[in-house]
């Protein structure tokens, strides 16, 4: 299996465009992940999808972050205005309902907003 | 007070010693408990999971569990110079299906 996949792994951008992130999970994993992790705050769960439904967006952090999973094995995660507070590296990751619930996570992108 | 708390490090130990990592958690209801390796620049690994109380090994490693005092341990025997990593804690809340994580335990293997 390939894995979790994510792309860009890099992304360099100036404050106030817009930036979107993306996954393609484990084949056959039913939930997704996406987290984001910094020096000071550590790795902090945005959202999870099941079946690609959102179940828990808590932790998005505002309106300007928004994420999307219109498919099993495709999903975005976009911030709009992005902000220099914003750089961080997310990670996407993935399980499955029967697979002891482990959580596999992608390469992450790493992002800079200047 | 945090939900999983993990102390810091640097924790440095030499090669061939067992390194003793741990982590505590608020939830009482948390039902499964999770240890993955972090390498500078990548993304964590699972090393493994415990969901019952006491020990569980596989190979070098082995998790310990005590829910009544809410801590979970991991013990790294014979430990190598490749074994330096951030040691992540995870914990599963009862009726939840997402992690919530320490902050890491930075652990040093001397050679």
């Amino acid at each position: 299996d390939a894995g979790v996949i994510q792309s860009p792994r890099h992304e360099v951008t100036e404050m106030g465009q817009e930036v979107t992130l993306r996954c393609k999970p484990i084949s056959g994993h039913d939930y997704l992940f996406w987290y984001r992790q910094t020096m000071m705050r550590g790795l902090e769960l945005l959202i999870y999808f099941n079946n690609n439904v959102p179940i828990d967006d808590s932790g998005m952090p505002e309106d300007r972050f928004s994420a999307k999973m219109p498919n099993a094995s495709f999903s975005t995660l976009k911030i709009q205005p992005s902000e220099p507070r914003d750089s961080a590296v997310y990670f996407c990751a993935s399980s499955s309902r029967t697979g002891q619930e482990t959580q596999y996570f992608g390469p992450g992108t790493r992002l800079l907003v200047l | 007070q945090k939900e999983v708390e993990q102390n810091s490090g640097p924790l440095s130990v030499p090669e061939g010693a067992i390194a003793s990592l741990n982590c505590t958690y608020s939830d009482r209801g948390s039902q499964s408990f999770f240890w993955y390796r972090q390498y500078s620049g990548k993304s964590p690994e699972l090393i493994m999971f415990i969901y019952s109380n006491g020990d569980k090994e596989d190979g070098r490693f082995t998790a310990q569990l005590n829910k009544a005092s809410q801590y979970v341990s991991l013990l790294i025997r014979d430990s190598q110079p490749s074994d330096s990593a951030t040691y992540l804690c995870a914990v599963r809340g009862a009726g939840r299906r997402a992690l919530t994580f320490g902050s890491g335990t930075r652990l040093q293997v001397q050679p």
